[in-house]
């Protein structure tokens, strides 16, 4: 059974830094072709795709974002790590990580349930 | 970045009918496109990948075709938990995208 957890303050405050930890089950992120990537949703908004890191250290990001985000893996712990640097009121949104599917391309297959990051001072 | 424009926005139906959202890309995206619904206060849940094939798990009732740059996504007998809002999403080129989501809603 795949699983993924994501965990993380729930209020930030302008300027702060976010970090956010997906932990999963059921999967390696050593296997070749996975992957796990980082969506949000603002508050009654249409999703967005953040970053994503594949078996490999393969890393993509967001590219109107770039400068903000960095994604890592810890293979042994079953953990991705996303970080956001100076947070803004519009960061506000529910946080997904997802895990990338075994097929060809970046399908996201399986969900966490999400974690609401609030920015505010 | 690729932009999908989804049709329509909201959408009321009765239970037992059979409903057709459309996705369109802004270019051509082959097959690499995804179905997702999502239920208020939930994440989403995938339903279809590569245009046409349903994630595990799915019932038959949805159906999804297309490639390029045109696609949809078919429900037919429509039950009380199919209301929700879908969303389509290309995963051909880098960054992901996804459409701004069809409510569908109960009449």
């Amino acid at each position: 059974q795949i699983t993924l957890k994501e965990s993380g303050p729930t209020l930030v405050k302008p300027t702060q830094t976010l970090t956010l930890t997906c932990t999963f089950s059921g999967f390696s992120l050593s296997t070749r072709g996975v992957g796990v990537g980082w969506i949000r949703q603002p508050p009654g908004k249409a999703l967005e795709w953040l970053a994503l890191i594949y078996w490999d250290d393969d890393k993509r990001y967001r590219s109107s974002l770039k400068s903000r985000l960095t994604i890592t893996k810890d293979t042994s712990k079953n953990q991705v790590v996303l970080t956001m640097t100076n947070m803004d009121p519009v960061d506000t949104a529910t946080y997904y990580c997802a895990r990338i599917g075994m097929v060809r391309g970046p399908y996201l297959d399986y969900w966490g349930q999400g974690t609401l990051v609030t920015v505010s001072s | 970045d690729i932009q999908m424009t989804q049709s329509p926005s909201s959408l009321s139906a009765s239970v037992g009918d059979r409903v057709t959202i459309t996705c369109r890309a802004s270019q051509g995206i082959a097959n690499y496109l995804a179905w997702f619904q999502q239920k208020p206060g939930t994440a989403p849940k995938s339903l279809i990948y590569g245009a046409s094939t349903l994630q595990s798990g799915v019932p038959s009732k949805f159906s999804g075709s297309g490639s390029g740059t045109d696609f949809t996504l078919t429900i037919n007998s429509l039950q009380p938990e199919d209301f929700a809002t879908y969303y389509c999403q290309q995963y051909n080129a880098y960054p992901i995208t996804f459409g701004q989501g069809t409510r569908l809603e109960i009449k």
